[in-house]
C-alpha cells in the first residue's frame, strides 16, 4: 500500500536536545511538507520541499532544520534552539500543483513531548 | 488578521441535526478550497473540494462565495460518527501552499 510513514509515533526529549523525526514515503510525489500542530490549533507550516536537494523554510522554521537528499525522504530536525517544541508533528507529501485531484497525503503524526 | 478564520466551536448537536460551519480567507487570489476532517489524535483526511458551483457528496455539502471571501460546509442528518473537527483549508494562487484554518470542533451527540 502506497502512505506515508513517520516515526516516532511518542518521542519523549529532554531540554537541550536535538532530536530527528522521520518521515518516509512511497507515492513518488515530488512534494513533501512539515506542520506542526498545537492542541485546539491548526496546522503550521515548518518546511517544504518541491524537489530532491531544495527546501524552503515555512511560517515556523526557527528551531527546527530538515533535508531531502531523497525524493522518498524528509526528516526533521527539532534543535534545541526551538524554544517550545512540544507538539504534534505531521508528515505530507503531494505531487505538483495541489489543485482539484492532487491533495496531500499526511503521515499519522508524531508526538514530541519535551521533559 | 488570519489568512483562515474557523469559529473553533464545539458545535453540539443531536443527532439528525443539520448543522453549518463557515470559514472566512483572507487573500482574494486563493485558487482552491478544502475541507478536511480531523479525528481527535489523528492526521487530517481530506473531507471535500469545493467549488465554485457548490458541490455535495452525500450528506455533505459544500459551497464558495469568492465575493465575500468564505466557504461553508453543511452538514445534514448528523451521525454520532461526524464528531471531529473539521478544517477549513485554502490554497494559494500559486498552487503549491496550503493554509490551514484553526479548525471547528463537532461533537454530535445521542
Amino acid at each position: 500500500d502506497g502512505g506515508i510513514t513517520q516515526s516516532p509515533k511518542y518521542l519523549f526529549r529532554k531540554e537541550g536536545q536535538n532530536v530527528t523525526l522521520s518521515c518516509e514515503q512511497n507515492l513518488n510525489h515530488d512534494a513533501m511538507y512539515w506542520y506542526r500542530q498545537d492542541p485546539g490549533q491548526g496546522l503550521r507550516l515548518i518546511y517544504y520541499s518541491q524537489i530532491v536537494n531544495d527546501f524552503q523554510k515555512g511560517d515556523i522554521a526557527e528551531g527546527y532544520s530538515v533535508s531531502r537528499e531523497k525524493k522518498e525522504s524528509f526528516p526533521l530536525t527539532v534543535t534545541s534552539a526551538q524554544k517550545n517544541p512540544t507538539a504534534f508533528y505531521l508528515c505530507a507529501s503531494g505531487q505538483g500543483d495541489l489543485s482539484g485531484a492532487n491533495v496531500l497525503t499526511f503521515g499519522a503524526g508524531s508526538r514530541l513531548t519535551v521533559l | 488578521r488570519k489568512e483562515v478564520e474557523q469559529d473553533p466551536g464545539p458545535f453540539n448537536v443531536p443527532e439528525g441535526a443539520t448543522v453549518a460551519f463557515n470559514c472566512t480567507y483572507s487573500n482574494s487570489a486563493s485558487q482552491s478550497f478544502f475541507w478536511y476532517r480531523q479525528d481527535c489524535r489523528k492526521e487530517p483526511k481530506l473531507l471535500m473540494s469545493v467549488y465554485s458551483s457548490g458541490n455535495e457528496d452525500g450528506r455533505f455539502t459544500a459551497q464558495l462565495n469568492r465575493a465575500s471571501q468564505y466557504i461553508s460546509l453543511l452538514i445534514r442528518d448528523s451521525k454520532l460518527s461526524d464528531s471531529a473537527t473539521y478544517l477549513c483549508v485554502v490554497l494559494n494562487n500559486a498552487g503549491n501552499m496550503l493554509t490551514f484554518g484553526g479548525g471547528t470542533r463537532l461533537m454530535v451527540k445521542p
